[in-house]
């Protein structure tokens, strides 16, 4: 596709419940990242991928969060036992190099727990 | 990953005045620095970018300045216009850890 896709682009889903976020960056590029905004506020980094490695898992806020991103392409970011808290949308960007050059962003999942 | 400061928070200037947002880093690997736009319900996209090979960069109305002894960048924007009010996120990139970004600034235009 011409730039990154994100799917789906609205989950409503029930406290408890464990969703399967998917990312399909740009191809080519090399470097993915996921990241977290919740409403009126900044991009909270959440994990990078450079290739299928994650050298940076830091912003993962609990361990109900894991990403994997297979055969260097496509990403999927899990949050098991979702809560309220975890409302949010959350953005995925690819980049060609190292956080080199220009970062592109999918439209987001607006994810929603009640 | 890396923390890049950004203030203010929020902006609120005259229609026709400029608006400056200023980021700081401290990795000193950091060798790239954009900037990008987030309106209301639409994703991030990238306005200007800076490398730390260059202390300045225009393009139309808006500037960005980067000065590597103090680790700071700046984005300049000028004769504001109603359709510049977003969110203004800076970044910076380089080193191991990817892009990272600051906490965002929403820029209002007051008529």
């Amino acid at each position: 596709g011409a730039g990154v896709s994100q799917s789906p682009s609205n989950k409503v889903t029930e406290k408890g419940k464990d969703v399967e976020l998917r990312c399909d960056p740009i191809s080519g590029h090399t470097a993915l990242y996921w990241y977290r905004q919740s409403l009126g506020q900044g991009l909270e980094f959440l994990i990078y991928f450079q290739g299928n490695s994650a050298p940076d898992k830091s912003g993962l806020p609990s361990d109900r969060f894991s990403a994997e991103r297979t055969g260097g392409s496509v990403s999927t970011l899990t949050i098991q036992r979702t809560q309220q808290e975890d409302s949010a949308v959350y953005l995925c960007a690819s980049t060609t190099q190292r956080g080199n050059t220009e970062a592109f962003f999918g439209q987001g999942t607006r994810l929603t727990v009640v | 990953g890396e923390n890049v400061e950004q203030h203010p928070s929020t902006l609120s200037v005259q229609e026709g005045d400029s608006a400056v947002i200023k980021c700081t880093y401290s990795d000193s690997a950091s060798n790239y620095f954009p900037w990008y736009k987030q309106e209301l319900g639409k994703r991030p996209q990238l306005i200007i970018d800076i490398r730390s090979n260059v202390g300045e960069k225009k393009d139309q109305r808006i500037a960005v300045t980067l000065n590597k002894t103090a680790k700071h960048f700046s984005l300049h924007i000028t004769e504001t216009q109603p359709e510049d009010s977003a969110v203004y996120f800076c970044a910076r990139g380089g080193g191991a850890d990817g892009l990272t970004f600051g906490k965002g600034t929403h820029l209002i235009i007051q008529p």
